[in-house]
Order: structure tokens, then C-alpha cells, then sequence
């Protein structure tokens, strides 16, 4: 079965400094990676996704994520971080089996990004 | 363009009820699925729709969950005798099925409260 985990509650940051929001799979087979933002009362919002080729992605508001086979992480990582960034991320990895591509989500990480 | 639409944003109800949700997707996007987000169960899937069948029914949790999509475009999610344990907010995505680059695109959710 399909699953990615996200070690993480909560993760705190100043503005300015790098994040790295943690997330780890586990799959059969190739995996599809994605990264979503959740703002407060709001839906989940695409950041980014894996599916072959180059092992960093980059995807919107200058978040990036990095694939790294051997350790089975898909870290979401931002150089420079804003008081903007803060909101719920959930990392999910796409179901290989059935008829269906539904997404299996993570428990999702809390930013907080102090100013 | 216009995203994923669902009504009502919030929907306050008595236990035993019964509610319709309602998703408008992505004009032209063929595929639609159904999660639910809530706190002991983090985000879950429901149903997925390819047109107007529904060849995934697997995360819908008892028989008083039920969907359907007409005309291949707005989907109603029909939950019959609310529980409490129903309280959660209801998210719709939808997508272009593009093989293996697939993203799907999530709408702002129904908060659901049952009394």
C-alpha cells in the first residue's frame, strides 16, 4: 500500500530564514509526489509535484522539493521564508493501484513563520 | 478561468437530517473526486468520477454516503441521517486526466457541523 508520512506537527521559522517541511514515502513501484498548501478556510492548493525526471522540482511562491530515492523523501524546501508562508502543507503521493489516481495524503504540517 | 466551486461553504445541520453537497469542477475537467477532511482522520478519500460513473466507491465510509455526477460536470454528495461523527469539511477536486502528469485542483470545501 501507498503511504507518506510527515514526522512533523509543527514546524517553526523566522521570515527570512530557510524551511524544510519533512515528508517520507512509501510505495511500490515509481512514486508520484505532491506538494498542497492549505490556508485557513480555504482548499488545498497545488505547490508542486514529482513524477520523473530531474530530482528537484520547483513549483509556486518559490517553493522547491527535492526527491531523494535512496532515502524515500520528498522534502518541501524555500530559501528564503515569508510570514506569508505560514499555513498547513500536506505532501501526497498519488494511489498506483485500481482504477483510480486518488491521492493519499499525509497528516499534514503546520508552518509558522515568525516575523 | 474559474476553479473548482463548491456550495454551500457551510452547512449546519441536526442529526439525523439529510444534506447535499454540491461541486462544480473545472470547466472541461473529466475526472472528479470527493475527500473529507477531519480531525481524527486527516484527509480521506470518497468516490472518484471519470464522466459519469463512478468506478471507485472504496473510501466512502457506510451506505448513507452517496453521489452522483450528471452531464459529466456538477457532482452532488449526498450523506442521509447525519451523525456527529459526519462533521468535517468536504473537499471536491477535479482534473484533467493527462496519464501520469495528473494534478488535481481542489475546491474550497463545505464545512459540515452536525448537531
Amino acid at each position: 500500500a501507498q503511504s507518506v508520512a510527515q514526522p512533523e506537527d509543527q514546524v517553526n521559522v523566522a521570515e527570512g530564514n530557510p524551511l524544510t517541511v519533512k515528508c517520507t514515502y512509501s510505495v511500490s513501484g515509481n512514486p508520484y509526489l505532491f506538494w498542497y498548501v492549505q490556508y485557513p478556510n480555504r482548499g488545498l492548493q497545488f505547490l508542486l509535484k514529482y513524477i520523473t525526471g530531474d530530482n528537484l522540482v520547483k513549483g509556486s511562491y518559490g517553493f522547491e522539493a527535492e526527491f531523494n530515492k535512496s532515502q524515500t523523501s520528498f522534502h518541501l524546501k524555500k530559501p528564503s521564508a515569508l510570514v506569508s508562508d505560514s499555513a498547513l502543507y500536506f505532501c501526497a503521493v498519488r494511489d498506483r493501484g485500481g482504477a483510480t489516481n486518488k491521492l493519499i495524503f499525509g497528516t499534514g504540517t503546520l508552518l509558522a513563520v515568525q516575523p | 478561468g474559474a476553479g473548482v466551486s463548491q456550495s454551500p461553504s457551510n452547512k449546519v445541520t441536526e442529526k439525523g437530517k439529510d444534506v447535499e453537497l454540491r461541486c462544480d469542477p473545472i470547466s472541461g475537467h473529466t475526472a472528479l473526486y470527493w475527500y473529507r477532511q477531519s480531525l481524527g482522520q486527516g484527509l480521506e478519500f470518497l468516490i472518484y468520477f471519470q464522466g459519469n460513473s463512478a468506478p471507485d466507491k472504496s473510501g466512502l465510509p457506510s451506505d448513507r454516503f452517496s453521489a452522483e455526477r450528471t452531464g459529466g460536470s456538477v457532482s452532488t454528495l449526498t450523506i442521509q441521517r447525519t451523525q456527529q461523527e459526519d462533521s468535517a469539511v468536504y473537499l471536491c477536486a477535479s482534473s484533467l486526466v493527462q496519464g501520469v502528469q495528473e494534478t488535481q485542483y481542489f475546491g474550497p470545501g463545505t464545512r459540515l457541523l452536525v448537531l
